[in-house]
């Protein structure tokens, strides 16, 4: 039974670019959370998807955005990247809108913006 | 974005000592959890809080929930090798349209000496 897969592992792009990370959720799964890490910080909310809509946001501007597929996979794109972008970008799931002692984590993509 | 306060931020210890570190915040939470991450890897739940007062153990592990609902202690007891790594709190307020939202602590670094 595969975990929460995420990819790609590490990615560096340049200030300005825009990057796209995505997540395939634990198997019987069908919500996708999005976390940001700085490095040497616990992350911090982003945004939950559910039903293929985004049902929570965290303060995140607008730059931050997202996806779930029918396959319950999700995608997190951000445009316009900022130096402060780069940390380590974390994927959980859960099935339905279960409180969070059943969401499990993903491995993280570690994005680095030069 | 809102954080809670954990402390202490690192700790050097020696195998077979206890370990004790805790958690704050400014609002309540109804649901308190502990997470261990360890280098590449996402966090991975310990031990999951419901009720104000509750205390729970999971192996050499002890956790309890405060009273005034703004506060968690963890507690290893016994520290092995393997227990090195870093261990946050996060707090949810499940309810309504809001589930799976988590706020961090800042995390505790542990290193255990053999």
């Amino acid at each position: 039974d595969a975990g929460v897969t995420q990819s790609p592992t590490h990615l560096i792009k340049t200030r300005g670019q825009q990057v796209t990370l995505r997540c395939s959720p634990k198997s019987g799964h069908d919500t996708v959370s999005w976390y940001q890490q700085a490095l040497g910080q616990g992350p911090q909310f982003i945004f939950q998807y559910y039903e293929e809509e985004e049902r929570q946001r965290g303060n995140f501007p607008d730059r931050f955005s997202g996806h779930q597929f029918p396959n319950y996979s999700s995608e997190l794109n951000v445009n316009a990247l900022l130096l402060g972008d780069s940390a380590l970008y974390l994927c959980a799931s859960s099935r339905g809108l279960a409180v969070a002692d059943t969401q499990y984590f993903g491995p993280g993509t570690r994005l680095t913006v030069l | 974005g809102q954080q809670l306060n954990q402390s202490p931020q690192s700790m050097f210890i020696q195998e077979g000592e206890d370990v004790s570190m805790n958690c704050t915040s400014s609002s309540i939470f109804n649901t308190w959890l502990w997470y261990k991450q360890d280098p590449g890897e996402g966090p991975v739940l310990l031990i999951a809080l419901y009720k104000a007062g509750e205390l729970t153990s999971n192996g050499r592990l002890t956790a309890q929930f405060g009273i005034t609902r703004k506060d968690s202690f963890l507690n290893i007891s016994a520290s092995i090798p393997s227990d090195v790594g870093i261990y946050f709190c996060a707090g949810e307020n499940a309810g309504g349209t809001s589930y799976g939202k988590l706020t961090f602590g800042q995390g505790t670094i542990l290193t255990v000496h053999p």
